[in-house]
């Protein structure tokens, strides 16, 4: 059982917004940096989030994330056919000594 | 390009070892920790172990910590993953990661960002 808890699924039109939220604690969130990692079906994870809200290079600005006290956001704006994925949040735990990663979003796109 | 291929995946007994490799190039691989990370069929991803650039300083999960062994050889630009006791929980895609700790400071600060392809560990009788 993840520490870094996820929405199993969101979903919208093409063109519209999703958020997708990562709840944890003051151990792991709280004060650490937060990435976050896109899956496409059948391929391996990608870097999409570094250090709350950068992206690296080649990640379009439709993109973002913030966080807040124990919680961090993914947001995907203008939302696209091959957006759908699945997406984690990860950070490193201090209480538990391991990089845990979030339980893991399904996002479709209607 | 900056790259990284891992290789060694099987079918293996329970209770049998098997050791990957993880070949990686486009970069100073010394400089970098690199991250082992599995994820079982159908389930999320799992962090397993992570190895400083120096090697000097490893990190592992509980799940595997004692029956894995990460090292590397900086020579060879290659990461490995020792797999000492089996089990059929371990079945899993294993990716190799090129990881980096902002601002030095492993691992509070880690993080991957370039990921291989991975290579499939069947734990099974």
């Amino acid at each position: 059982q993840s520490v870094l808890t996820q929405p199993p699924s969101v979903s919208a039109a093409p063109g519209q917004k999703v958020t997708i939220s990562c709840s944890g604690s003051s151990s792991n969130i709280g004060n650490n940096y937060v990435s976050w990692y896109q899956q496409l079906p059948g391929t391996a994870p990608k870097l999409l989030m570094y250090e709350n809200n950068r992206r690296p290079s080649g990640i379009p600005d439709r993109f973002s994330g913030s966080k807040s006290g124990t919680s961090a956001t993914l947001g995907i704006t203008g939302l696209q056919t091959g957006d759908e994925a699945d997406y984690y949040c990860g950070t490193w735990d201090s209480s538990l000594s391991a990089y845990v990663f979030g339980t893991g979003t399904k996002v479709t796109v209607l | 390009e900056v790259q990284v291929l891992e290789s060694g995946g099987g079918l293996v007994q329970p209770g049998g070892s098997l050791r990957l490799s993880c070949a990686a190039s486009g970069f100073t691989f010394s400089s970098y920790a690199m991250t082992w990370v599995r994820q079982a069929p159908g389930k999320g991803l799992e962090w397993v172990s992570s190895i400083s650039g120096s090697g000097g300083s490893t990190y592992y999960a509980d799940s595997v910590k004692g029956r894995f062994t990460i090292s590397r050889d900086n020579s060879k630009n290659t990461v490995y993953l020792q797999m000492n006791s089996l089990r059929a929980e371990d079945t899993a895609v294993y990716y190799c990661a090129k990881s980096l700790c902002t601002g030095g400071v492993c691992p509070l600060k880690l993080y991957m960002d370039v990921w291989g392809k991975g290579t499939t560990v069947t734990v099974s009788s």
